[in-house]
C-alpha cells in the first residue's frame, strides 16, 4: 500500500523558515517524480514544485522561486520542501504526491494528508 | 501563469450527466496531452480521477470521462450520485516545464 506522510509544518513568523518532510513507504522511490502542492484557506490547489526521480532536475513556481529548495533522499524515501523568506500568502495546507512516472508530468496519483503552514506575527 | 479557467459551479440531479470545462492556452492544454481531473472532498487531499485527459486510474468509476478539444478539457460525469458532491480541479503540464491547475469547480448535486 502506498503511503505519504507529511510534517514538519507549523506556526512561523514572516521571513521565517520551516522544513516540511514527506515519508513515502509502499513504493520504489527513487523511480518516481515527486511533487508539492498548496492550498490556501478556501482556495484551490496550486502547483509549487516537483522533483523528478533520483533527483535529476528540480522545478519550482514562480511564486516560490529562490525562496523554497525542493530536495529528496531516496536512501530513507523522504521528499522535502524547505521554505524560506515566508510570505504571509505561503500560508497552506501543502501536499506531498507522487507522481506517475520518473519525469515531471500533471498526474498526481497518491497524495498526502497535507501539513498547514501558518505565516503569522 | 494563470490558472486554467474553470466555471465555478455546476450543479445537476442524481442521474444526471454534467460537464466541467477547462480552458487553457496553446502553452498547456493545447500543446501536451497532459491533463489531469482530481476530486476532493471536503477536507480531504485530492484524488485522480483521469489523468493523460482520458485515462481513468484503476478503481475510478466509468461514469467519469475526460476529452479535450484545442485549448479546452472536459471533464463529463454520467449518471450523478450524491457521493460526486465535490470540488474538481484540472491540471495540465505545460511548455515552461510547470505545472498548472484550473481554479477549481463545485459540483453540487441537487
Amino acid at each position: 500500500e502506498v503511503q505519504l506522510l507529511e510534517s514538519g509544518g507549523g506556526l512561523v513568523r514572516p521571513g521565517g523558515s520551516v522544513r516540511l518532510s514527506c515519508v513515502t513507504s509502499g513504493f520504489i522511490f527513487s523511480n518516481y517524480a515527486m511533487t508539492w502542492v498548496r492550498q490556501a484557506p478556501g482556495k484551490g490547489l496550486e502547483w509549487v514544485s516537483s522533483i523528478s526521480g533520483s533527483a535529476g532536475s528540480t522545478y519550482y513556481a514562480d511564486s516560490v522561486k529562490g525562496r523554497f529548495t525542493i530536495s529528496r533522499d531516496d536512501s530513507k524515501k523522504t521528499l522535502y520542501l524547505q521554505l524560506n523568506s515566508l510570505r504571509a500568502e505561503d500560508m497552506a495546507v501543502y501536499y506531498c504526491a507522487k507522481g506517475v512516472g520518473y519525469y515531471l508530468g500533471s498526474d498526481f496519483d497518491y497524495w498526502g494528508q497535507g501539513a498547514q503552514v501558518t505565516v503569522s506575527s | 501563469q494563470s490558472a486554467l479557467t474553470q466555471p465555478a459551479s455546476v450543479s445537476g440531479s442524481p442521474g444526471q450527466s454534467i460537464i466541467i470545462s477547462c480552458t487553457g492556452t496553446n502553452s498547456d492544454i493545447g500543446h501536451y496531452n497532459y491533463v489531469s481531473w482530481y476530486q476532493q472532498l471536503p477536507g480531504k487531499a485530492p484524488k485522480l480521477m483521469i489523468s493523460d485527459v482520458s485515462n481513468r486510474p484503476s478503481g475510478v468509476s466509468s461514469r467519469f470521462s475526460g476529452s479535450k478539444f484545442g485549448n479546452t478539457a472536459s471533464l463529463t460525469i454520467t449518471g450523478l450520485q450524491a457521493e460526486d458532491e465535490a470540488d474538481y480541479f484540472c491540471s495540465s503540464y505545460t511548455n515552461t516545464r510547470t505545472v498548472i491547475f484550473g481554479g477549481g469547480t463545485k459540483l453540487t448535486v441537487v
